[in-house]
């Protein structure tokens, strides 16, 4: 079995500091890895998307991704009370499971004031 | 475009009765996918589509369980008969291109089965 095993929360930080939500994947075939948040109540929304080792930045998001160690991450800097919510990590599956994503378990992220 | 379409929003069965899930995926998307969520096991994806056609179904719980795609517009999730372990959220998803693209997904349809 594929698994997408991400850092268990949950996870609170204050407003303005940064958050760092892990998550570690056991196919080495891998090649595209996203995040995606989900409010309460609410679907999961794609936030950031890699494909290559190393740090993508979009505005306070940075993911950061490391193939040798199966390992992903995404930093959300000067975190805002809007930002609580649970964040997914996903997986392409590789090989001939072409399009298929798997999921972790999430971790919850709280930003309090 | 108007996203992922599903429906209903909301549907509330009694155990033993048929329920259908309706899906629209976006406009030009080649793959669609049906998932299950649940507090205890998460996303789960329960089978996908590649135009039209199922690739996966491994993820379908027992025979219970059906899905058809007639068109590249429709989608449906069938359970018959239903049973209160199948309470979850379904979201149905849909992309392009396959690997490398992140999934657009609908709104979801919470389903309670008393």
């Amino acid at each position: 079995q594929k698994e997408v095993e991400q850092n268990s929360g949950p996870l609170s930080v204050p407003e303005g500091a940064i958050a760092s939500l892990n998550c570690t994947y056991s196919d080495r075939g891998s090649q595209s890895f996203f995040w995606y948040r989900q409010y309460s109540g609410k679907s999961p929304e794609l936030i950031m998307s890699i494909y290559s080792n190393g740090d993508k930045e979009d505005g306070r998001f940075t993911a950061q991704l490391n193939k040798a160690s199966q390992y992903v991450s995404l930093l959300i800097r000067d975190s805002q009370p809007s930002d609580s919510a649970t964040y997914l990590c996903a997986v392409d599956q590789g090989g001939t499971s072409y399009g298929k994503l798997t999921f972790g378990q999430g971790t919850i992220l709280t930003v309090h004031p | 475009d108007a996203g992922v379409i599903q429906s209903p929003r909301h549907e509330v069965t009694e155990m033993g009765q048929e329920v259908t899930l309706r899906c629209k995926p976006i406009s030009g998307h080649d793959y669609l996918f049906w998932y299950r969520q649940t507090m205890m096991r998460g996303l789960e994806l329960l089978i996908y589509f590649n135009n039209n056609v199922p690739i996966d179904d491994s993820g379908m719980p027992e025979d219970r369980f059906s899905a058809k795609m007639p068109n590249a517009s429709f989608s449906t999730l069938k359970i018959q008969p239903s049973e209160p372990r199948d309470s979850a959220v379904y979201f149905c998803a849909s992309s392009f291109g396959g690997q490398g693209y992140g999934y657009t997904f609908g709104s979801g349809t919470r389903l309670t089965v008393v």
